[in-house]
């Protein structure tokens, strides 16, 4: 139980274009999620924790327009990094805590997401 | 916010050796402290977490210490493998439920 899927596991895309991400709770309920990114040999930076039905709440210095965070349902959050450039280029990680897992507070992370923006 | 700081970035151990992992946090009200090992381009994987009204957790090769007064806590493993080799991190936050702040990270090797 308690598993995090991502969606798609790597992307490839140009310059000034859009790319969504889909992070799903496969058995539970994700009342929170938590998006993260990683650069190369360096540790997770949490981006922004959005809660199901309302607007995420992004950390100091992650823009918002650039990173959009949907929670739509108790089961899916969607990152979508708008206008990417090649510095966007990261290991993006979301990670879901709710009801319906063994320790309710866990957290449960997905597999990540390698974007590379040429 | 909270800061965590992990040392060392690198440990380098003979395989059947222990290791020792440790992070400082600065927020007194954390009071959940995750460790994760991560593998190359993989996500990372709980392996022990503790919560502030326990001293110590063990789980097989593996233990945990919180000083809460110090505010430090540490990961031992036991009897090192191979397969131990990896990135670790140590995390806290203020309930388990909630935002984590991460450790900078520690690359673990085990030589055989």
């Amino acid at each position: 139980g308690a598993v995090v899927s991502q969606h798609p596991s790597w992307v490839i895309c140009k310059s000034g274009t859009s790319v969504k991400i889909e992070c799903r709770s496969l058995d539970f309920q994700a009342t929170t999620m938590f998006w993260y990114r990683q650069f190369p040999k360096q540790s997770l930076m949490l981006m922004a924790t959005s809660n199901e039905g309302s607007k995420a709440t992004y950390e100091q210095g992650v823009e918002k327009d650039k990173f959009l965070i949907n929670h739509a349902s108790l089961t899916l959050s969607t990152l979508t990094v708008t206008s990417a450039h090649p510095e966007d280029s990261s290991f993006y990680i979301c990670s879901a805590s709710g009801t319906g897992t063994t320790v309710s507070d866990e957290q449960f992370f997905g597999p990540g997401t390698r974007l590379t923006v040429l | 916010g909270e800061n965590v700081e992990q040392h060392p970035s690198t440990l380098s151990v003979q395989e059947g050796d222990s290791a020792v992992i440790k992070c400082t946090y600065s927020d007194s009200a954390s009071n959940y402290f995750p460790w994760y090992k991560q593998e190359l381009g993989k996500r990372p994987q709980l392996i022990i977490d503790i919560r502030s009204n326990v001293g110590e957790k063990k789980d097989q090769r593996i233990a945990v210490t919180l000083n809460k007064t110090a505010k430090h806590f540490s990961l031992h493993i036991t009897e090192t493998q191979p397969e131990d080799s990896a990135v670790y991190f140590c995390a806290a936050s203020v309930g388990g439920g909630n935002k984590l702040t991460f450790g900078t990270g520690t690359q673990l090797k085990v030589e055989l």
